[in-house]
């Protein structure tokens, strides 16, 4: 079985902060994402990454960055976590771009 | 943009009862349909796929169908159980592109 792993399920930070948040798969899958999730507006896509130190802007990338160093490991950077940044984020890894997408437990940010 | 729309938000039925969850998309060279089933406190995980080749997929209680003329798909679980209270995403890739957009969410409540 496909697994994803993310480095924490919950998370307190304060303003200003740098955050990251670290994501691993274990199924050698090329592509990696990063997605937030908020009430009533689904899975919002921040960054992927189609292989190792290659990355795309997804649709609200503002405020964040990723690195991928290793195929198997993404991460998700808050460079100053703000308030709205507060939400559920989920890391996922797919075989291809357009195909099943396998997802982490995510990580729930609270920051204050 | 490209965009998935997903209805209805929120669907209460009796356990033993059907349910329906009804997407429609902008991108009519998409062709991989799958829809995702999130319960609390974990990721979403793929339940069924369909893809533009077929128009029904059946995988036990679970349906898919997809009508590609009028750009919607729908899921259907037959006999509900409790067990099915969950948060179902339906999902289709955006062509040429790189992603996945994801519907907003429908919170099924299963009453026993």
């Amino acid at each position: 079985d496909v697994k994803v792993t993310q480095s924490s399920r919950y998370l307190v930070k304060r303003t200003g902060e740098k955050v990251f948040l670290e994501c691993v798969q274990d199924m050698d899958h090329e592509n990696m994402f990063w997605y937030r999730q908020d009430p009533g507006l689904g899975l919002r896509l921040i960054y992927f990454s189609y292989d190792v130190k290659m990355k795309e802007k997804g649709d609200i990338p503002e405020g964040y960055s990723v690195s991928r160093e290793k195929k198997e490991r993404f991460s998700l950077i808050l460079e100053s976590a703000s308030t709205n940044q507060t939400s559920m984020y989920l890391c996922a890894s797919s075989p291809s771009l357009v195909k099943t997408q396998y997802f982490g437990p995510g990580t729930r940010l609270l920051v204050l | 943009g490209e965009n998935v729309e997903q209805h209805p938000s929120t669907l209460s039925v009796q356990e033993g009862d059907s349910a329906v969850i009804k997407c429609t998309y902008s991108d009519s060279a998409s062709n991989y349909f799958p829809w995702y089933k999130q319960e609390l406190g974990k990721g979403p995980q793929l339940i069924i796929d369909i893809r533009s080749n077929v128009g029904e997929k059946k995988d036990q209680r679970i349906a898919v169908t997809l009508n590609k003329t009028a750009k919607h798909f729908s899921l259907h679980i037959t006999e509900t159980q409790p067990e099915d209270s969950a948060v179902y995403f339906c999902a289709a890739p955006v062509t040429g592109g790189f992603k996945t957009i994801f519907g907003a969410g429908t919170r099924l409540f299963v009453k026993a």
